[in-house]
């Protein structure tokens, strides 16, 4: 089946540490994406990558860092600098950037205490 | 800074009605809108997308149109069923800029009583 896979599910971290979430494609796409959903709020950008070896910024980037070494993942790592981690956390993949429609795994819920 | 509005909040109809919801958008210079069904504590599901050069499209009984000089979308959707019962999100994806990703509206709660 193809589709995109997020793992884990729940996660559960203290405070000050940093955390990575993982996101993997069996799509063929080359871009890929982080939102992140807050409950009553729209969900927002935090990076993107539209091909392996490059990412850019979203509108939330600050306290999260992501990689993209290889064209089916991009995890991202929720640093101790992001104030307020809390939150799900949701990976798409279109097969290009542009005008492409955008695809979505089942997403990760991070709770830091 | 494009914006995207959604009316209503939240939707309460009986079984059978057919419905429309609303997404509104402040900049008209979009690639496509897509709309997606967001069910309680899961993803995203695709469920239309237009294309900018597009008026509208259907799928089943949910048609989505668009009027991007007025900046505007709307989901009917047809003999609602408990089943619809979920969020429905709206997003437009800009164009130009070399900035990619979708903005999102904060969705409407639809309920649809059997």
């Amino acid at each position: 089946d193809g589709g995109i896979t997020q793992s884990p599910k729940y996660l559960f971290r203290k405070e000050g540490q940093n955390v990575t979430l993982s996101c993997e494609q069996n799509l063929n796409h080359d871009a890929m994406y982080w939102y992140r959903q807050d409950p009553g709020q729209g969900l927002r950008l935090i990076y993107y990558s539209q091909i392996v070896n490059d990412f850019q910024k979203g509108d939330i980037a600050e306290g999260y860092s992501v990689s993209r070494e290889k064209k089916e993942s991009f995890p991202l790592t929720v640093t101790s600098a992001q104030k307020n981690p809390t939150a799900f956390y949701l990976c798409a993949s279109s097969r290009l950037a542009g005008g492409y429609e955008q695809y979505f795994g089942p997403g990760t819920r991070l709770t830091v205490t | 800074k494009q914006e995207v509005t959604q009316i209503p909040a939240a939707l309460s109809v009986p079984e059978g009605e057919n419905l429309v919801l609303n997404c509104s958008f402040t900049d008209s210079a979009i690639y496509n809108l897509q709309w997606f069904r967001q069910d309680p504590g899961k993803g995203l599901t695709s469920l239309l997308l237009i294309q900018s050069s597009q008026r509208e499209q259907t799928s089943g009984r949910l048609n989505a149109s668009l009027d991007k000089s007025s900046g505007r979308s709307t989901l009917y959707i047809a003999a609602s069923q408990p089943g619809d019962s979920a969020t429905y999100l709206c997003a437009v994806r800009l164009s130009g800029g070399g900035a990619d990703g979708l903005t999102f509206g904060k969705g409407t709660h639809l309920i649809i009583q059997p």
